[in-house]
């Protein structure tokens, strides 16, 4: 199985700052098959970011991924107040799928 | 509009059974992969279990392995999750969600059923 480990757990930035999510797999992700998620409290998950780097249909051009192997990053490159929320990466490339634990982007 | 609707979920007891459905509307589900992630109260995400199209994939976290049994109707555009042998950390509210293919980000998500397990 692999284990996603996700940093920091808590990121506390201001409207209009830069966001950097870090992702690293304990083996390399199969054909950089990393996705990325937000969640908002009370809402179900929404794709933001598939095969590392591709932004899903809808996602703001702020949105952006990167990494291959075992590192990934996800960066928000100026937060808006909608954008404060939970990020998940997950694989997708082997069996079982796995999530990391979660990095949540608060108002500081 | 492309929505997935779940249900079945409630309280049960230990040891108890319980089947979860999800509805596909808008799409077809038929064409596409379809997966079960839970999420304990307060807690992240756990992807449970996932199915291909044609059923010919199929897999399932190893902490449900034996327990849980998806499967899928194509005609009746619905997803299913029967699990046996429920335990009280099996406790989360319970999404479907929608893949392109089986090697697939999770496009669109349900709105998840809640399932507690407790005496």
């Amino acid at each position: 199985e692999i284990v996603l480990t996700q940093s920091p757990g808590t990121l506390s930035l201001s409207p209009g700052e830069r966001a950097t999510l870090s992702c690293r797999a304990s083996q390399s992700v199969r054909s950089n098959y990393l996705a990325w998620y937000q969640q908002k409290p009370g809402q179900a998950p929404r794709l933001l970011i598939y095969g590392a780097s591709t932004r899903a249909t809808g996602i703001p051009d702020r949105f952006s991924g990167s990494g291959s192997g075992t590192d990934f990053t996800l960066t928000i490159s100026r937060l808006e107040p909608e954008d404060f929320a939970v990020y998940y990466c997950q694989q997708y490339g082997s069996s079982p799928r796995t999530f990391g634990g979660g990095t949540k982007v608060e108002i500081k | 509009e492309v929505q997935l609707v779940e249900s079945g979920g409630g309280l049960v007891q230990p040891g108890r059974s319980l089947r979860l459905s999800c509805a596909a509307s808008g799409f077809n589900l038929g064409g596409y992969t379809m997966h079960w992630v839970r999420q304990a109260p307060g807690k992240g995400l756990e992807w449970v279990s996932g199915i291909s199209w044609n059923s010919g994939d199929i897999g399932y976290a190893d902490s449900v392995k034996g327990r849980f049994t998806i499967s899928r109707d194509n005609a009746k555009n619905s997803l299913y999750l029967q699990m046996n042998s429920l335990r009280t950390d099996d406790t989360a509210l319970y999404y479907c969600a929608k893949a392109p293919q089986w090697l697939g980000g999770f496009d669109i998500w349900g709105q998840g059923t809640m399932v507690t397990v407790s005496s």
